[in-house]
């Protein structure tokens, strides 16, 4: 069981160039999330989905695309990135929420830079 | 919307001695779910302890427990017998549908 898995770890991009990040769960989990951690603003979340072909925004879409297309998979899109998107980057899953509390599960990060 | 807030940046604690971290959240739910996650060096994510909203009794995990206040929106974590490996961020978050997160307190023990 390898929990939630990102792919790359590093990655160093020139402004406007674009990269794809990939989140991968085996907890046949429903919900999954990207965030974005920057020094003192705790995780910020991106985008999410509550479900395979549906996605949601989350505090801070902008510049960035998501999909959904399997159940395990998520994938974080820059089209064009910029140094502002210079982050560190977590996935994360966790069950339908129903009427039950549901922690989530965390990926260990991207460290994006974007020169 | 929901805001989770720590108003606390850093904290530094003895060895051995216990600690009180704060957050307090804003939200107008009444069911909902709230959790204290650990983050050290590593930078993996790490739930500490977890609260329901509609459960009086505050939640404990061995030497890490909570003070769970309903009607003042407030969740501080109560860290006891501190230890040098409990030297991490720590992340209140708030939860309906998605997390929220407050900013972090970043937690020192001194030897």
């Amino acid at each position: 069981n390898a929990g939630v898995t990102q792919t790359p770890k590093f990655r160093v991009l020139k402004t406007g160039q674009s990269m794809t990040l990939l989140c991968a769960q085996d907890m046949n989990h429903e919900y999954m999330y990207w965030y974005r951690q920057d020094p003192g603003m705790g995780l910020r979340l991106i985008h999410y989905s509550v479900g395979e072909g549906t996605t949601a925004k989350g505090e801070v879409p902008d510049g960035y695309n998501v999909s959904r297309l399997k159940k395990q998979n998520f994938l974080l899109g820059l089209e064009s990135a910029a140094p502002s998107q210079t982050s560190v980057y977590f996935c994360a899953s966790s069950k339908y929420s129903g009427s039950s509390y549901n922690e989530q599960f965390f990926g260990p990060g991207t460290r994006l830079t974007v020169l | 919307a929901q805001t989770v807030t720590q108003s606390q940046p850093e904290m530094s604690v003895q060895e051995a001695e216990t600690v009180t971290l704060s957050c307090t959240y804003d939200t107008s739910e009444s069911d909902y779910y709230l959790f204290w996650y650990k983050q050290p060096p590593s930078r993996q994510m790490i739930l500490v302890i977890r609260q329901e909203a509609y459960k009086q009794q505050n939640a404990t995990e061995n030497r890490f427990s909570v003070n769970f206040q309903k009607a003042a929106k407030s969740f501080s974590l109560k860290i006891s017998d501190s230890q040098l490996g409990d030297a991490a961020m720590y992340f209140c978050a708030f939860r309906d549908d998605k997390i929220i997160f407050g900013k972090g307190t970043r937690l020192h023990i001194l030897p």
